[in-house]
């Protein structure tokens, strides 16, 4: 079984300042981890993956994560916020094809 | 680039009666999702579907829930008998394969029950 757990459900950044949104996982098998962002009254968005490859992940504008096995984190950073990230970003883990398992999400906010 | 369409954008229906929610998954996708977000609530799994049979689902997929796909295009949600707590985004994903596992999400359905 797959849990996500999300710290943080509201982050308070500064235009310019460094984005680090915190995800924490829980899996019986070798995980598949993923970002996802949700601009308000849209979809999801995939913003970057984790797939056994290379632990440091860069993905779309800007926005990194790094898989840390032995802590059990995939952390989100971007190092400059801009105020266009302003939305909500999901957590997510898989460890079959099957369903993904989210987080309750954090909920990012840019302020001049 | 090719994305997964979902129809209708919102929906209103009365308490009782059936709706459809339609999806198009992205066309060499081979796995297809049904995932719900009641408002201000984290998105649940509800049902996957490959190779023409359910493979997994949720304690809420229950029997007033079905899925389908009627085409080689189309994957719909049917809800049998609509009730409140039914209300909610209805999001629409699939996947080109199981070594990828990478889930691609449509825009959504939003469903008001009254």
């Amino acid at each position: 079984a797959q849990s996500v757990t999300q710290l943080g459900s509201h982050v308070s950044v500064s235009e310019g300042a460094l984005v680090l949104l915190r995800c924490n996982y829980s899996s019986s098998v070798p995980p598949y981890l993923f970002w996802y962002v949700q601009y308000p009254n849209q979809g999801l968005q995939l913003l970057l993956k984790y797939t056994s490859a290379a632990t440091l992940v860069k993905g779309i504008n800007g926005f990194e994560a790094e898989f840390k096995k032995s802590e059990t984190s995939f952390h989100l950073t971007k190092p400059s916020a801009h105020m266009s990230d302003a939305a909500e970003y999901f957590c997510a883990v898989t460890g079959t094809a099957s369903k993904l398992t989210f987080g309750t999400g954090t909920r990012l906010q840019v302020t001049l | 680039e090719p994305e997964v369409t979902q129809t209708p954008s919102h929906q209103v229906t009365q308490m009782g009666q059936e709706v459809i929610l339609r999806c198009v998954p992205i066309s060499n996708h081979l796995y297809f999702y049904w995932y719900r977000q009641i408002l201000g609530q984290k998105v649940e799994f509800l049902v996957s579907f490959y190779n023409n049979e359910i493979s997994e689902k949720s304690e809420i997929f229950d029997d007033q829930f079905s899925v389908e796909r009627p085409d080689g295009s189309n994957f719909t949600l049917k809800i049998r008998s609509t009730k409140l707590e039914d209300s909610a985004m209805y999001f629409c994903a699939s996947s080109e394969e199981a070594g990828d596992m990478t889930q691609y999400f449509g825009p959504g359905t939003r469903l008001l029950v009254l």
